[in-house]
């Protein structure tokens, strides 16, 4: 059964940093794209970071180009996206989700952003 | 940045009944488009890829089409458990957008 769980989520003051992670099970991991989506409170899907399979390229939206980055552990079947100067319009659940039409996604894990 | 303007916002029919939801490109996007389900409280699920292609798992009911710049979801024989926001997404190029969503009510 495919699984992806995200954790790391919580409660921030602006300007900090956080790190999610994203394990997943189930399929061939080091053979996918992963990708990070967010969805701020009663709002739509926000497209955040994707990076290929072997971890060489990474792609980002400008809004937050320069202060987030995602990576991959191959070995690990783990994801992860370093969230750095956080602000207070990055509050969100952020999705994981496999493959590049994001064709599963995990649970989420809510990120709160506030002083 | 490719813009996919949805329509409607909401809309609400009766169980058996057909309706469609439209996402329109602001550039010509080719079959780089997916539609996804997300039901309350749940995480978003894909519906279609390829602007046509059905994904795993996912009935029949469901269809996509193209005509132009212009991509359609058809929901054939309304069910309850249809109810949900609807959002197609571009991925012909960076930044990947979404549509605003379609919340979709089953009276």
């Amino acid at each position: 059964e495919v699984q992806l769980v995200e954790s790391g989520g919580g409660l921030v003051q602006p300007g900090s940093p956080l790190k999610l992670s994203c394990a997943a099970s189930g399929f061939t991991f080091s053979s996918n794209w992963l990708n990070w989506i967010r969805q701020a409170p009663g709002k739509g899907l926000e497209w955040v970071a994707s990076i290929n399979p072997d971890g060489s390229s990474t792609y980002y939206p400008d809004t937050v180009k320069g202060r987030f980055v995602v990576s991959k552990d191959n070995a690990k079947n783990t994801g992860y996206l370093q969230m750095n100067n956080l602000r207070s319009e990055d509050t969100a659940m952020y999705y994981c989700a496999r493959s590049r039409w994001f064709a599963y996604w995990g649970q989420g894990t809510l990120v709160t952003v506030s002083s | 940045d490719i813009q996919m303007t949805q329509s409607p916002a909401s809309l609400s029919a009766s169980p058996e009944e057909i309706v469609t939801i439209t996402c329109q490109a602001s550039q010509d996007i080719g079959n780089w488009l997916a539609w996804y389900q997300q039901k309350p409280g749940k995480s978003p699920q894909l519906l279609i890829y390829s602007a046509t292609s059905l994904a795993d798992g996912i009935p029949s009911r469901f269809s996509g089409s193209r005509s132009g710049t212009q991509y359609s979801l058809k929901i054939s024989r309304l069910q309850v458990e249809d109810t949900g926001i609807y959002y197609c997404l571009q991925r012909y190029s960076n930044p990947l957008t979404f549509g605003s969503g379609t919340k979709l009510e089953i009276k």
